[in-house]
């Protein structure tokens, strides 16, 4: 199985501010890789996918990067909307599988 | 709009199977793939498995022969049944739509095991 690393495991942000989550692959996963922001309760709503291609609905403000096995995922100006878990997921090879999550918190 | 809702007991015993349903609006499971994936408890979350348009399935290998996906395509739904579950199978199920990657998902049922 592909192991997914995820960091932080929790982020203090305050309103505006610029945050990055990174996913490193075990292995190559050639752009595979998918982020979510799920809040409390809530189904997880799936971002970006292959990488860098925002979901129609998803704001600018979000993006991801990376190649190989090190990718990316950034916030810029956060918004109180955007407080929320956020995962990694990997879909290059069965079984699909995700980081660990990151929690952003407001500061 | 493309909708799921997951339901089912949400208290099963050790020993015993768990068996939960996905009932989809606004889209057919006669296309594309459809799946569960769980979160368990502390936040990590596993594909368990999917059904694909024809019917065929596949299966996360960690679950080995307690898993089986099944579908009902006349009432648009589609189940999942795991055997011989333990503590360790506490978790929030999910279903989800399959459109590379995971697209549309249910919000989840909680599901404990415990006598």
């Amino acid at each position: 199985d592909i192991q997914m690393t995820q960091s932080p495991p929790s982020l203090s942000a305050s309103l505006g501010d610029k945050v990055t989550i990174t996913c490193q692959a075990s292995q190559n996963i050639n752009k595979y890789i998918a982020w979510y922001q799920q809040k409390p309760g809530k189904a997880p709503r799936l971002l970006i996918r292959y990488t860098s291609t925002l979901e129609s609905g998803t704001p600018s403000r979000f993006s991801g990067s990376g190649s190989g096995r090190d990718y990316s995922f950034s916030i810029s100006n956060v918004e109180s909307e955007d407080i929320a878990s956020y995962y990694c997921l990997q879909y290059v090879n069965l079984p699909y599988t995700f980081g660990a999550g990151t929690k952003l918190e407001l500061k | 709009e493309v909708q799921l809702q997951e339901s089912g007991p949400g208290l099963v015993k050790p020993s015993q199977s768990l068996s939960l349903t996905c009932s989809v609006t606004g889209y057919s499971i006669t296309s594309n793939y459809w799946g569960w994936i769980r979160k368990f408890p502390g936040n990590k979350m596993e594909w368990m498995g999917y059904i694909s348009y024809s019917g065929s399935t596949s299966y996360n290998p960690s679950l080995k022969s307690r898993i089986s996906i099944t579908r009902d395509t006349s009432k648009n739904q589609f189940f999942l049944q795991l055997n011989s579950v333990t503590t360790e199978d506490t978790a929030t199920y999910y279903c989800a739509r399959w459109r590379v990657p995971w697209d549309y998902w249910g919000q989840g049922v909680m599901v404990t095991v415990s006598s």
